[in-house]
């Protein structure tokens, strides 16, 4: 797990704002996930990536957006289209999709002003 | 696609007895199950996961049963303790595709 780091902790996102939240990995993993957590919800797949720049759209992908240029790297965008971003934020990655087990960064909660 | 339902959506026990967790699955093509704990306000953790061509895996106090031909998989946890206090999820998938998650069981473990 100390191999995944999610930055920042806590976001702040204003009105008409675009944010990004950071995922990087060092465990050579080939496949990355971004999950929304809400209360009584579980875990929604929001985008995946089983290689470097390729990524899938998931259950919820309306209003983020993503880019996978480096095999280390998944930032997440939560764009102004999304009109309830507020949520905590779950990043992970596996050797590769579907088959192996899934490592998890340490979240990020963004909350909207 | 995939279709993953998890009961109870809350679970209380005594400390020492039993607690177990029950998932079914849709897609018959679904070959990896594998179960996380999530402490508050922490990251899901992986417990322990079975694959389709076992019928059980057991680590320690924790135990995963899986019945392919009903599509559900059960998590059993014995002599439960306060730390064992968590959601847990459960999960579904296949090669090259995303995983599934149950939408969790909160377990309260009272001492």
């Amino acid at each position: 797990d100390g191999g995944i780091t999610q930055s920042p902790k806590y976001l702040f996102r204003k009105e008409g704002q675009n944010v990004t939240l950071s995922c990087e990995q060092n465990l050579n993993h080939d496949a990355m996930y971004w999950y929304r957590q809400d209360p009584g919800q579980g875990l929604r797949l929001i985008y995946y990536s089983q290689i470097v720049n390729d990524f899938q759209k998931g259950d919820i992908a309306e209003g983020y957006s993503v880019s996978r240029e480096k095999k280390e790297s998944f930032p997440l965008t939560v764009t102004s289209a999304q009109k309830n971003p507020t949520a905590f934020y779950l990043c992970a990655s596996s050797i590769q999709t579907g088959q192996e087990t899934q490592y998890f960064g340490p979240g990020t909660r963004l909350l909207v002003l | 696609g995939e279709n993953v339902e998890q009961h109870p959506s809350t679970l209380s026990v005594q400390e020492g007895d039993s607690a177990v967790i029950k998932c079914t699955y849709s897609d018959s093509a679904s070959n990896y199950f594998p179960w996380y704990k999530q402490e508050l306000g922490k990251r899901p953790q992986l417990i322990i996961d079975i694959r389709s061509n076992v019928g059980e895996k057991k680590d320690q106090r924790i135990a995963v049963t899986l019945n392919k031909t009903a599509k559900h998989f059960s998590l059993h946890i014995t002599e439960t303790q306060p730390e064992d206090s968590a959601v847990y999820f459960c999960a579904a998938s296949k090669r090259s595709r995303q995983f599934y998650f149950g939408t969790g069981t909160s377990l309260t473990v009272i001492p």
